[in-house]
């Protein structure tokens, strides 16, 4: 099992430009999440899916959109790349959601560095 | 509010005890998580606890939780050159319809000199 994988693991734009961050998982969780990680604020949550066909916002949405593709992946999109966007994205998933049990459990892949110029 | 706080920065010797130190501002928190994240790596699930539980040990790793302070700690006996990484609380909060939330710590620094 790889877990949760993302690509890629490191990606340099220009401000203006857009690009897809990819993330796959082979756990058969039902939930997964996209979160931003900047220095001394710990992560924030940009946007997560419950489930395989939903998906909602999370602290920090502005900027970015997702697509729940299917139950495995789950993308996330910045159309037009701000350097307030440069940061280390990170996504996870988990069995399940808001059950207040283990399955609400999360795990993370290695991230992706974004620099924006 | 929800907000969890940890202390930055956490020197210690090899061979030593660690202890790092969370507070958390929810009561409604379900689970408490410790996160290990390794230079240039992604988050490490290291243990966790259930909150109704006052203490969990796990081989080096002991977490104990005082729910009505609001306190969790990660103490890490005989700690190694290898635990030198950033660790970060996280408590689960259980909102209404189903659905919750993980709220992070800033993370505590931990540096372990030889």
């Amino acid at each position: 099992n790889a877990g949760v994988t993302q690509t890629p693991k490191f990606q340099v734009l220009k401000t203006g430009q857009s690009m897809t961050l990819q993330c796959a998982q082979d756990m058969n969780h039902n939930s997964m999440y996209w979160y931003r990680q900047d220095p001394g604020m710990g992560l924030r949550l940009i946007y997560y899916s419950a489930s395989e066909g939903t998906t909602d916002k999370g602290e920090v949405p502005n900027g970015y959109n997702v697509s729940r593709l299917n139950k495995r992946e789950f993308s996330l999109r910045l159309e037009s790349a701000a350097p307030s966007q440069t940061s280390v994205y990170f996504c996870a998933s988990s069995e399940n959601f808001g059950t207040a049990t283990r399955k609400d459990t999360q795990y993370f892949g290695p991230g992706t560095r974004l620099t924006v110029l | 509010g929800e907000d969890v706080e940890q202390s930055l920065f956490l020197s210690v010797r090899e061979g030593d005890s660690s202890v790092i130190n969370c507070t958390y501002t929810d009561s409604s928190s379900t689970y408490l998580y410790w996160y290990k994240q390794e230079p240039g790596a992604g988050l490490q699930l290291l243990t966790y606890i259930f909150s109704n539980m006052d203490m969990k040990q796990d081989q080096r790793l002991t977490v104990l939780l005082n729910k009505k302070d609001k306190h969790l700690s990660l103490r890490i006996a005989d700690t190694q050159t290898g635990d030198s990484a950033i660790y970060f609380c996280a408590e689960s909060i259980l909102l209404s319809g189903n659905t919750g939330k993980l709220i992070f710590g800033q993370g505590t620094t931990l540096q372990v000199k030889p």
